[in-house]
C-alpha cells in the first residue's frame, strides 16, 4: 500500500535562512507524482510544487525546490530564504498516474523566527 | 481565474440533522475530489469524479454520506443523518487533466462543519 511519512511534526527555523523539510514516501508503482501543499493558519491548501516519478531534475519553483531521490524513496522540500510567511503547515503528497488516489502525510508546522 | 469556490464556509449543526456542503470546480477541470481534514485522522480522500462520474468513492466513511455532480460546474456532499464524529473541515479539489500530465489538484477555500 501506498504510504506518506513526515517525521517532523514541528520546525523551526531563522529568518532568511533555509529549512529542509523531509518526506519519504512508499509505493510499488513506477509512475507517481509527489506534491507539496502549504496550509497556513488561515485553512486553505496551497498548491507548492510537483515531482514526476519520470523527472530527472529536482523541481523549482521560486524559493520552493524538492530535493528527490527516488532510490531512496524521499521528496523532501527546501524553502530558502525563509519568510515570517512561511510559517505554515506542509503536507507532502502522492499520486500515482494511474489513477486520481492521493494520499497525504501527516505534515510539518513550520515555525518561522524573526 | 476563480479558484474553486465551496459554500458554506462554516456550518453548525445539530446531530441528526441533515447537511449539504457545496462546490463549484475550477471552469475546465475535469476531475472533482472531496477530502475531509481532522486532526486524528489529517486528510482523507473521499470520493472523486471525473467528467461528473464517481470513479471512487472507497473512501466515503459510511452510508449517512453521499455526494453528487449534477452537472461540470457543481458538486455536493450531503451527510445524512450528522453525527458529533462528522466535525471536520471538508475541502473541495479539482483537477486538470492537463498536457503536462501532473494533474495538480487546486483545492478550495473548505468548509468547517460543526455537529453539536
Amino acid at each position: 500500500a501506498q504510504k506518506i511519512t513526515q517525521t517532523q511534526p514541528g520546525m523551526f527555523v531563522q529568518e532568511k535562512e533555509a529549512v529542509t523539510l523531509d518526506c519519504t514516501y512508499d509505493t510499488s508503482d513506477q509512475s507517481y507524482g509527489l506534491f507539496w501543499y502549504k496550509q497556513p493558519s488561515s485553512g486553505e491548501m496551497i498548491f507548492l510544487i510537483y515531482q514526476g516519478s519520470y523527472d530527472e531534475q529536482n523541481a523549482t519553483e521560486g524559493r520552493y525546490s524538492l530535493n528527490f531521490q527516488k532510490a531512496r524513496k524521499s521528496a523532501n522540500l527546501v524553502i530558502s530564504a525563509s519568510q515570517l510567511g512561511d510559517s505554515a503547515m506542509y503536507f507532502c503528497a502522492m499520486r500515482d498516474t494511474g489513477g486520481f488516489k492521493t494520499i497525504f502525510g501527516a505534515g510539518t508546522r513550520l515555525f518561522v523566527k524573526a | 481565474d476563480a479558484g474553486v469556490i465551496q459554500s458554506p464556509r462554516h456550518e453548525v449543526t445539530e446531530m441528526g440533522q441533515e447537511v449539504t456542503l457545496r462546490c463549484k470546480p475550477i471552469s475546465g477541470h475535469d476531475y472533482l475530489f472531496w477530502y475531509r481534514q481532522t486532526m486524528m485522522r489529517g486528510l482523507e480522500l473521499l470520493i472523486y469524479f471525473n467528467n461528473n462520474v464517481p470513479i471512487d468513492d472507497s473512501g466515503m466513511p459510511e452510508d449517512r454520506f453521499s455526494a453528487k455532480m449534477p452537472n461540470a460546474s457543481f458538486s455536493t456532499l450531503k451527510i445524512q443523518p450528522s453525527e458529533p464524529r462528522d466535525s471536520a473541515v471538508y475541502f473541495c479539489a479539482s483537477s486538470p487533466r492537463d498536457e503536462a500530465s501532473t494533474d495538480t489538484q487546486y483545492f478550495g477555500p473548505g468548509t468547517r462543519l460543526t455537529v453539536l
